[in-house]
C-alpha cells in the first residue's frame, strides 16, 4: 500500500508570503494528524481530523495557520502570512483507527524555510 | 552504548554492541508509549509500543522497558547495525486521547 505522501518536500518562501502544504493519507485512514518540528526541538502536535471534521486543533499556534480536509481525503495546511518562526519540518500522519493497535503512519514531511 | 538513566541528545555505539536509549516522560497519567525512529529525510517510523499495564515488551531486536514509578522509558537495540543510525523519539499519550507528545529525541550513530 502507498504510504502517507506530502507535497512539497521542501519550500522556501519569504516572510509575509503564503504557503500551502498538502498531505495524502493512506487510503481508508479516517484519522489524519499534522505535527511539526521546529529548529531541532520536539515534534509538536498541531491538529487532528476524523474524516473531514476537526477533532482537535489545540496545537495550532495562531490564526495564520488554516487546515482543511474537504471530502475527508487529502488535507492542506496553509500558512498566511508566513513568519520566520514558522520554519521547520511539517509532518502529516494517518491512522485507520484511534487506539493502541492503530499506530500513526508518518509522511516524510515538508521542510519549510521562511527567509 | 548506553546513556544510563538520563536522556542525552546523542549516543555513539560500536556496531554489534547493544544500545540503550533512555527517555523520561512527562505525565504520570500517560498510559500508552511508543518509540519512533527517524532517518534523515524521512518521517518518524513506528518501532514498538507499550501500554502502561506492562513493564516490558519485546520485538525483533528491540525491547522497550517501562518504569512508571520514575516515569522512565527505555529502548534497547540488540546487536546494533549501521542501519540503526537515526534519531529515536519516545512519545506518550493520555487515556482516550491518542495525541502524541514527543520527547526531544536521541541521535544514535553506529561506528563501524
Amino acid at each position: 500500500e502507498a504510504g502517507v505522501t506530502q507535497f512539497p518536500s521542501h519550500s522556501v518562501i519569504e516572510k509575509g508570503q503564503t504557503v500551502t502544504l498538502r498531505c495524502d493519507p493512506i487510503s481508508g485512514h479516517d484519522n489524519l494528524y499534522w505535527y511539526r518540528r521546529v529548529m531541532g526541538k520536539e515534534i509538536k502536535f498541531l491538529l487532528h481530523f476524523v474524516k473531514e471534521s476537526k477533532q482537535d486543533e489545540s496545537g495550532m499556534p495562531n490564526n495564520r495557520f488554516l487546515a482543511e480536509r474537504t471530502g475527508g481525503t487529502y488535507s492542506t495546511l496553509k500558512v498566511q502570512p508566513a513568519e520566520l518562526e514558522d520554519s521547520g519540518v511539517y509532518f502529516c500522519a494517518s491512522s485507520q483507527k484511534r487506539g493502541y493497535n492503530s499506530p500513526l503512519h508518518f509522511g516524510n514531511g515538508t521542510r519549510l524555510t521562511v527567509t | 552504548g548506553e546513556n544510563v538513566g538520563l536522556h542525552l541528545p546523542t549516543l555513539s555505539v560500536q556496531e554489534g554492541d547493544n544500545s540503550i536509549i533512555n527517555c523520561a516522560y512527562s505525565n504520570s497519567a500517560s498510559d500508552y508509549f511508543i518509540w519512533y525512529k527517524q532517518e534523515s529525510g524521512k518521517g518518524p517510523q513506528f518501532i514498538i509500543d507499550i501500554r502502561s499495564n506492562m513493564d516490558k515488551r519485546q520485538g525483533q531486536r528491540v525491547t522497550v522497558l517501562l518504569n512508571k514509578t520514575v516515569k522512565h522509558l527505555s529502548l534497547q537495540i540488540a546487536a546494533t547495525q549501521p542501519g540503526d543510525s537515526a534519531v529515536y523519539f519516545c512519545a506518550e499519550t493520555l487515556p482516550n486521547d491518542y495525541k502524541l507528545s514527543f520527547g526531544a529525541g536521541t541521535t544514535v550513530t553506529v561506528r563501524a
